[in-house]
């Protein structure tokens, strides 16, 4: 049974970097792409990124220019990197699995505030 | 960017209705279309994938068709779990985008 768990910072300050965790169980990392998701009351869901099996990654455009994603096989665990975060980004923070999300962690609130 | 529309924003049923639920997109995206099931608190959970098929699990009252633009999620007889906010995704396009969602309420 795969299951996702997200981890990290629930408060992170203004222009600092949100940094997230995704630990993966039931599966491997190598086996599937790995995505992270937001949610936010104003913006509704929206996809952050994807990384695929290769480990290449396809960020969205508007979060591009601060968005960073990698993977650790080792731990079998996927990571998220956000800089220079504003109030706009305090979200619901998911990981999820493959090109439609068949798999869904619990999902972690990251508030942005100083 | 592909813009998806849902409709109807809410939707009231009974226990026992059918449920027809439907997702515009504003460009073809073939068959790369998803349904969720979002209850408050949760995350999502998958229903539909490759815009007909049921993810694992999911009873044989969900059901889903369409192609290209226009798609529909259809719930035969609507049990009392199934009261839910439900979201389409695509994910041919580059970035994936997400419905506003379609709310089943009693």
């Amino acid at each position: 049974q795969v299951q996702l768990q997200e981890s990290g910072p629930g408060l992170v300050k203004p222009s600092e970097t949100l940094s997230l965790t995704c630990t993966i169980s039931g599966t491997s990392i190598s086996r599937h792409n790995w995505n992270w998701i937001r949610q936010s009351a104003g913006k509704g869901l929206e996809w952050i990124g994807r990384m695929f099996i290769n480990r290449n990654t396809n960020y969205s455009p508007s979060l591009k220019s601060r968005v960073t994603m990698s993977g650790d096989t080792s731990k079998n665990q996927f990571s998220l990197r956000l800089s220079s975060v504003t109030a706009t980004d305090t979200a619901v923070y998911y990981c999820a699995s493959g090109d439609s999300f068949d798999h869904w962690g619990q999902g972690i609130l990251v508030t942005v505030s100083s | 960017e592909i813009v998806l529309t849902q409709s109807p924003g809410i939707l009231s049923v009974s226990p026992g209705e059918r449920a027809t639920l439907s997702c515009r997109a504003s460009q073809s995206v073939s068959n790369y279309l998803a349904w969720y099931q979002q209850k408050p608190g949760q995350a999502p959970r998958l229903v539909i994938y490759a815009a007909s098929f049921r993810a694992t699990g999911i009873p044989d009252r969900f059901s889903g068709s369409g192609s290209g633009t226009d798609f529909t999620l259809t719930i035969s007889r609507l049990e009392p779990e199934d009261f839910a906010v439900y979201l389409c995704h695509q994910y041919l396009g580059s970035p994936d985008t997400f419905g506003p969602g379609t709310k089943v309420d009693i």
